[in-house]
């Protein structure tokens, strides 16, 4: 299954508002999670089950869509938000990561 | 607290061989699906392999099909990758993860471990 997320490249200001889009090329139900990265870090689950907020992380992200379209949403960029964003979907072997999107202060 | 240590990267030529560690602990290992996920200079994340609580029933990317062979220890909470035939485009950190949220997420993963092919 072959993620495409979109843009791969965002640039944005603190308090804007950031959506990032993940396109499966097959059905996965709600079998989508949402991953941070900032450099040289392990990536940090922000959502998981396509919607779910894992626990600790700020309200300001959120999570939707089922079968082939998802949306992570940032509702208010903070400084901290500025980082790489990867979806990567739990429906069925080999599992696979979007190619990911890169949030940078406009 | 979840814990898990990588170790084993470094410099190998074309066509060699090394294999990873991943130490574990605060959890009972011998329970959960245990994973690999790379991560080439500058690229971003690729799930490589995975293995099921048992042990038996394995999973690979199609890149590294043939080459790379995932294990576990359960009883020394230790989970290992041989890479086998390494090429170029294999360099990149390696970092484990734990399957969480009821096996639809990483929560947890290890700091990563620099493996380097080139002569």
């Amino acid at each position: 299954i072959q993620l495409t997320q979109s843009p791969s490249f965002l640039s944005a200001s603190v308090g804007d508002r950031a959506t990032i889009t993940c396109r499966a090329s097959q059905g996965i139900s709600s079998y989508l999670a949402w991953y941070q990265q900032k450099p040289g870090k392990a990536p940090k689950l922000l959502i998981y089950t396509a919607s779910t907020l894992q626990s600790g992380v700020p309200s300001r992200f959120s999570g939707s869509g089922s079968g082939t379209e998802f949306t992570l949403t940032i509702s208010s960029l903070q400084p901290e938000d500025f980082a790489t964003y990867y979806c990567q979907q739990f429906s069925i072997y080999p599992l696979t990561f979007g190619g990911g999107t890169k949030v940078e202060i406009k | 607290e979840v814990q898990l240590v990588e170790s084993g990267g470094g410099l190998v030529q074309p066509g060699g061989s090394l294999r990873l560690s991943c130490a574990a602990s605060g959890f009972t290992f011998s329970n959960y699906v245990m994973s690999w996920v790379r991560q080439a200079p500058g690229k971003g994340l690729e799930w490589v392999s995975a293995i099921r609580s048992s042990g038996v029933t394995t999973f690979y990317a199609d890149s590294v099909k043939g080459r790379f062979s995932i294990s576990r220890d359960n009883s020394k909470n230790t989970l290992f990758l041989q890479m086998n035939s390494l090429r170029a485009d294999d360099t990149a950190v390696y970092y484990c993860a734990k399957e969480s949220c009821g096996g639809d997420c990483y929560l947890y993963w290890g700091q990563g471990a620099l493996v380097t092919v080139s002569s």
